[in-house]
């Protein structure tokens, strides 16, 4: 099983700033990683795909990066809206599909 | 608009059976993987299986196999998840997910099922 390590477990940040959230695959996944933002009593929604696509309807303040065992989500200026939970998914070894543990991005 | 459409929470007691449901609508159901992924309360999404309802081909996650049984009803768009002898540790977010092969990523979410399976 291919098991994805997300750092740091929680970011503190004020608006504005910039957040950088990294996703660690035990092995190479390609780029076939995805990042999710999940909101308190909602379902996670999707962000990227591929490791650098955005979701249809995105903002663009959301961007990936990376490929093989190292993933970046970056997001560039923070609004009050994106402090939530966000997460990394891979299917490098199709069906076998793991998630990260989540990264808690807190107002600072 | 493309959605899929769970359920409504359940309670149950130990022991006993389920079956959750999630109807997928404005677009073609039987052409695109529909998933579950599971979330205990404060906790992360774990993956639990997947099926593809054009020809019922259904896998499951290590973690879960033999746990649960992944369905499908391709006739009313629907997908199902049961299980056999609910156990506390059942206790979740239940979430049904819509996999597309081309963006190799869950696209589209049910809005959850709460199970709670308490005696």
């Amino acid at each position: 099983e291919i098991v994805l390590t997300q750092s740091p477990a929680t970011l503190s940040l004020s608006p504005g700033e910039r957040a950088t959230l990294s996703c660690r695959a035990s092995q190479s996944v390609s780029n076939y990683l995805a990042w999710y933002q999940q909101k308190p009593g909602q379902a996670p929604r999707l962000l990227i795909y591929d490791a650098s696509n955005r979701a249809t309807g995105m903002s663009a303040r959301f961007s990936g990066s990376g490929s093989g065992t190292d993933f970046t989500l970056t997001i560039s200026s923070l609004e009050p809206e994106d402090f939530a939970v966000y997460y990394c998914q891979q299917r490098g070894n199709w069906p076998q599909i793991t998630f990260g543990q989540g990264t808690r991005l807190e107002i600072k | 608009e493309v959605q899929l459409v769970q359920s409504g929470a359940e309670v149950k007691k130990p022991g006993e059976s389920l079956k959750i449901s999630c109807k997928g609508s404005g677009y073609s159901f039987t052409t695109y993987w529909i998933g579950w992924v599971r979330q205990m309360p404060g906790k992360g999404l774990e993956w639990m299986g997947i099926i593809y309802p054009g020809d019922s081909d259904t896998r499951y996650s290590p973690s879960f196999q033999g746990q649960v049984t992944i369905s499908a009803d391709k006739s009313i768009s629907t997908a199902h998840l049961q299980w056999s002898s609910l156990k506390a540790s059942d206790t979740a977010m239940y979430y049904c997910v819509r996999y597309d092969s081309g963006t190799h990523a869950f696209d589209i979410w049910g809005q959850g099922t709460m199970v709670t399976v308490s005696s």
